[in-house]
């Protein structure tokens, strides 16, 4: 079953443009990712939050966590067509094994 | 390259045929994990390992799966007796530990005939 929901689903911007996708879950959680696929390819890393934290910031990548509401979210600032890719949230759902179950993901497209 | 390697990348085969897949993950991660993701989906768990182990497997892993990880280096899932529904792309992942990020592998698109 699906822990996370991306929304939305699908996003269209302009290159230079920020893009912001959010994800919400259903369970406790120790930490969230966030994926990007390429079409065909396989899950790049992006970011890990920890329940911890409330944001983290990578380089054009900023991931905000609300423990409270259950959702997360992921803003790209200056996109580039290179970011066209489906971006996917993924937590641990509170377990210890370390298995991620994932969202459907939001597929964004960045038109140069 | 010292990422996660799969193989092959693609597979065609017939339903009813067996099917094996390899990955070798990240030489130092000890823990490895397969997903299987279908169009429009986010991954969804099969089964992972620590070591040698295989220590917890979803319940998307039906009898006719099975993977092993001899000497907890490289893996292999094996689809017995494929069916239309098994089409798919397989998914395998490597981390350090459990708290580590994973790492994916391109993945082996299985499509059956």
């Amino acid at each position: 079953s699906q822990q996370g929901e991306e929304d939305p689903q699908a996003l269209s911007i302009q290159e230079g443009e920020n893009a912001t996708m959010n994800c919400s879950y259903k369970t406790s959680i120790n930490n969230l990712q966030w994926y990007r696929q390429n079409s065909g390819r396989g899950l790049v890393h992006l970011i890990l939050i920890r329940s911890n934290e409330r944001e983290k910031h990578s380089g054009r990548l900023r991931v905000t966590l609300d423990t409270s509401k259950k959702s997360s979210s992921l803003l790209i600032t200056a996109s580039r067509a290179a970011d066209t890719a489906s971006y996917f949230c993924a937590t641990d759902a509170g377990r210890s094994q370390g298995n991620l179950i994932f969202g459907k993901g939001t597929k964004l497209s960045v038109k140069p | 390259d010292t990422g996660v390697s799969q193989d092959p990348r693609h597979k065609i085969t017939k339903r009813g045929q067996n099917v094996t897949f390899r990955c070798d993950p990240i030489s130092e991660h000890n823990r490895l994990y397969w997903y299987r993701q279908t169009l429009g989906q986010g991954p969804e768990f099969l089964t992972y390992f620590q070591n040698e182990a295989q220590l917890e497997k979803s319940r998307l892993l039906s009898d006719r799966f099975s993977a092993e990880r001899p000497k907890g280096s490289f893996s292999t899932l094996e689809i017995q007796r494929t069916e239309q529904g098994d089409s798919a792309m397989y998914l395998c992942a490597s981390s350090l530990t459990v708290r580590e990020p994973q790492h994916f592998g391109d993945g082996t698109r299985l499509s059956i005939l």
